[in-house]
């Protein structure tokens, strides 16, 4: 299985500021995903990349793939204080498990 | 229904109890999922049920038993537990066939063994 892992661990930003986090992983995927755990809880899914898509928007995250170089990277544009919590990527290949990286710990100040 | 219910929210048990968690969806998933995760650490993969069969068993210990009953419902038996088992476990389910695998995730159970 693949497993992620993010850049950079820890993120701290003003409320209204951008954030972007990076994943990158080792071998060949299916697809990508980026996952958001508030403390203490489980994860919620944000949004798929599938192999040969180059980036995708949903709402104020947008998501980009480049598979020559192995990296994905999230973007939270103007961040608010609910969006402070751990981002994950999984990526996942034919056997379609998903291997979590250790995550980017995002806080937005309010 | 969207959710992923996990029973119960908080466990506390000794090393020479026997306890169950429980995990339920009704979104016609086919394939369910345990992970074990410490605390500021990500999720790791302990079982895969796919079509209520075991398909997955990340070398877990014999003291973690899981069990899928119907299409619906996930248990994992515990039992003689260690104190470094204490983790938030998450249970998650997504469908099994097609291409893409996104994953919907129970709110965990906080298991604390002492």
């Amino acid at each position: 299985s693949q497993q992620g892992e993010e850049d950079p661990q820890a993120l701290s930003i003003q409320e209204g500021e951008n954030a972007t986090m990076n994943c990158s992983y080792k071998t060949s995927i299916n697809n990508l995903q980026w996952y958001r755990q508030n403390s203490g809880r489980g994860l919620v899914h944000l949004i798929l990349i599938r192999s040969n898509e180059r980036e995708k928007h949903s709402g104020r995250l947008r998501v980009t793939l480049d598979t020559s170089k192995k990296s994905s990277s999230l973007l939270i544009t103007a961040s608010r204080a609910a969006d402070t919590a751990s981002y994950f990527c999984a990526p996942s290949g034919s056997a379609r498990q998903l291997t979590f990286g250790s995550g980017t710990q995002l806080t937005v100040l309010p | 229904d969207t959710e992923v219910t996990q029973t119960p929210k908080h466990l506390v048990m000794g090393m020479t109890n026997k306890k169950s968690l429980k995990c339920e969806q009704h979104m016609g998933h086919r394939a369910m999922y345990w992970y074990k995760q410490k605390a500021k650490k990500p999720p790791e993969l302990m079982f895969v049920y796919s079509y209520e069969k075991l398909s997955i068993n990340e070398s877990v210990p014999s003291r973690f038993s899981p069990e899928c009953p119907n299409s619906s419902l996930l248990n994992l038996h515990l039992h003689a537990l260690q104190p470094e088992d204490s983790a938030l476990y998450l249970c998650a389910s997504s469908h099994p066939s097609g291409r893409y695998n996104e994953q919907f995730f129970g709110p965990g159970t906080r298991l604390t063994v002492l």
